[in-house]
């Protein structure tokens, strides 16, 4: 079992916006702002699309924004587009000066 | 260019060791966050470790006191000397490096392919 949980899986249409939602605890979420974002599509290794809560990485579009309230983080994802379909795991630094990851959640572009 | 490239991955008993290397190249690993994350077949990822660019290094619990995380300065490379391995340790193993910009040392922002290590007899 994940230290961070995040739904099994979402869905939506092209265009469509979408939310992906990661809970923790004030040991790792809500204690630091250090909450990343990351794409997995099957094969290939994970991207990190969001990191500090909210900052985009160079190259990555802006369809993709993070917050984070108390204990729990979300990645919204804007403008759906197919190549959106993939893994998407959150990840927190923790009081213990490590790194928790949620379970991942499938994405799914009807 | 940033890259990064895993090796010493393999079939190994229960029981045995088994050394991962990770050759970077376009950065300076000492001058890095460098941290290992593993995912097994069908799962999630986990985190394994990671080496602070001061030295510091810090591990899951579920393979403190069985793995070792290190580096080598002259040949740009990090390592993951892995004792003790069971079944559990099956996974492809990825290492990577901070984002830089600025941004938290465990935000992970350049990945390599990975490396698979199945444990079996």
């Amino acid at each position: 079992q994940s230290a961070l949980t995040q739904p099994a899986s979402v869905s939506g249409s092209p265009g469509q916006s979408i939310t992906i939602s990661c809970t923790g605890t004030s040991s790792d979420v809500g204690g630091y702002n250090y909450v990343s974002w990351y794409q997995q599509h099957p094969g290939k290794a994970p991207k990190l699309m969001i990191y500090d809560v909210s900052n985009r990485p160079s190259g990555v579009s802006n369809r993709f924004s993070g917050s984070k309230s108390g204990n729990t983080a979300s990645l919204t994802i804007s403008g759906l587009q197919a190549e959106d379909e993939a893994d998407y795991y959150c990840s927190s630094y923790t009081s213990s000066s490590t790194l928790e990851f949620g379970g991942g959640t499938k994405l799914t572009v009807l | 260019e940033v890259q990064l490239v895993e090796t010493g991955g393999g079939l190994i008993q229960p029981g045995g060791s088994l050394r991962l290397s990770c050759a970077a190249s376009g950065f300076t690993v000492s001058s890095n966050y460098m941290s290992w994350v593993r995912q097994a077949p069908g799962k999630g990822l986990e985190w394994v470790s990671v080496i602070y660019s001061g030295g510091s290094t810090y591990y899951a619990d579920s393979v403190k006191g069985r793995f070792t995380i290190s580096r080598d300065n002259s040949k740009n490379t990090l390592y993951l000397q892995m004792n003790s391995l069971r079944a559990e340790d099956t996974a492809v193993y990825y290492c990577a490096r901070d984002e830089g910009s600025g941004s938290h040392p465990l935000a992970l922002g350049y990945w390599g392919q990975g490396t698979l290590v199945t444990v079996s007899s």
